[in-house]
């Protein structure tokens, strides 16, 4: 399974764009690119995911360089509800011949929006 | 509306005295899972389920137990809860999509074993 490395945390200001990027050196042709949103105390909420190049939805992009080791969560004009852990995950469904029933939830980027 | 509920929302037990934590999900779902949460640990798996009697150990497994007798039933037991099993429980389920899953939480069931 590829493993993530994400930044511990990041401090931003509202109205600011956020870049979070995550490094998975290791993944593998077949995975694609989650990330998930955390609030205090619920669960895991789906943000976004791609595979390469660049995917937007009405939340956030997800930008994939052609060599797939790392990926950019870029939130637009964060506001203080935007304060959460983001979770980069690499993988691919055990439905479509992924290894394990899971993607696995690292530590996470605790994104801190301050007014 | 499409949810995954969890009960109890909050459990506070004592070592040994048996319990289970209901998941049910009414999106159809064919994957479900349960992970726990621990401050600085960050997710872990502990039982996954890919279909009804389908299940399988995730990262944790040891000293839980599931079942998955229905599509939209995977309730966690605890035969013999210690204090080290005291976390942040969720319960998960998805659906195969055309990449990778997109797992839809419950709310989480907070358990305290004394």
């Amino acid at each position: 399974l590829a493993k993530t490395t994400q930044p511990i945390s990041m401090d931003s200001y509202e109205g600011q764009e956020v870049n979070i990027t995550c490094s998975h050196n290791n993944i593998a042709t077949n995975d694609y690119i989650t990330w998930y949103q955390q609030f205090p105390s619920q669960g895991p909420r789906f943000i976004i995911q791609g595979y390469k190049t660049k995917v937007t939805n009405e939340v956030a992009s997800l930008f994939i360089p052609a060599d797939r080791k790392s990926s950019t969560l870029s939130l637009p004009r964060v506001s203080l509800s935007d304060t959460a852990v983001y979770y980069c995950l690499v993988g691919v469904s055990v439905f479509y011949g992924g290894s394990q029933g899971n993607l696995i939830f690292g530590k996470g980027t605790k994104l801190s929006v301050k007014p | 509306e499409a949810q995954v509920t969890q009960n109890p929302r909050y459990l506070i037990t004592v070592t040994g005295k048996k319990l289970t934590v209901t998941c049910s999900q009414n999106m159809n779902h064919e994957y479900m899972s349960w992970y726990r949460q621990d401050p600085g640990l960050g997710l872990r798996q502990i039982y996954y389920s890919m279909n009804v009697e389908v299940t399988d150990k995730g990262d944790v497994p040891e000293g839980y137990k599931v079942s998955r007798k229905e599509k939209r039933n995977f309730p966690l037991i605890l035969e013999s809860p210690s204090p080290n099993q005291t976390s942040l429980y969720f319960c998960a389920s998805s659906s195969p999509g055309t990449s990778g899953d997109e797992q839809f939480f419950g709310p989480g069931t907070r358990l305290t074993v004394l």
